[in-house]
């Protein structure tokens, strides 16, 4: 029963460098989500992705580019880090359901620190 | 605009007593409200669902409340553990194509020995 599980928990990057945030759930579900959380501020949604095959912008999608590999897969990449990006980031997923009372699932996070 | 306050940023308690957070909205059109428990270093996790007809739900020592005609939604937290020091995150669904969250920002709760 992993739930969502991401990788990599810690990361340190360089201005300019890129990587790849994965996320993968195992709860069958339809849609999957990115959120960044700072300090004093709630949950930010990045990019979504509503069922497989799909990505629409969130609120703060500018720096990110997604991917939906599979039902299972959504991943999260930052072509040219700044340091406006170090956040935590935490990946979610729910089942389909416009206005539902479906929970949403959380990943444990990744802590990104771009120096 | 969509917001989410929540009072007080934080809160310390000593253990076995009760407290209450506070979560103002000004979502709409509404569609539910959820409380979750962020312990450091996790995601959050649901302890509540509520929609707009609901005025309470429990869950264990964990009580929420809505009154959707001020817009206001508590948590009652009762005989409180050492465990129950986390943050408290209220979330409101806006009716969306893709079903909106907005989130609060959290009261941060100790609870002391």
């Amino acid at each position: 029963n992993a739930g969502v599980t991401q990788t990599p928990k810690f990361q340190v990057l360089k201005t300019g460098q890129s990587m790849t945030l994965q996320c993968a759930q195992d709860m069958n579900h339809n849609s999957m989500y990115w959120y960044r959380q700072d300090p004093g501020m709630g949950l930010r949604l990045i990019y979504y992705s509503a069922s497989e095959g799909t990505t629409d912008k969130g609120e703060v999608p500018n720096g990110y580019n997604v991917s939906r590999l599979n039902k299972r897969e959504f991943s999260l990449r930052l072509e040219s880090a700044a340091p406006s990006q170090t956040s935590v980031y935490f990946c979610a997923s729910s089942e389909v359901g416009g206005t539902a009372n479906y929970g949403y699932t959380f990943g444990s996070g990744t802590r990104l620190t771009v120096v | 605009k969509n917001q989410v306050e929540q009072s007080p940023q934080s809160l310390i308690i000593l253990e076995g007593k009760n407290c209450t957070l506070q979560c103002n909205y000004t979502v709409s059109p509404f569609s539910n409200l959820r409380w979750y428990k962020q312990d450091t270093g996790r995601g959050p996790v649901s302890l509540t669902i509520m929609t707009f007809s609901e005025n309470t739900k429990s869950n264990g020592r964990y009580t929420a409340t809505l009154d959707a005609d001020t817009k206001q939604s508590s948590l009652h937290i009762t005989a409180s553990q050492l465990s129950d020091s986390a943050s408290y995150i209220c979330v409101v669904s806006a009716l969306s194509g893709y079903n909106k969250l907005i989130f609060g920002a959290g009261t941060r709760l100790a609870v002391h020995p």
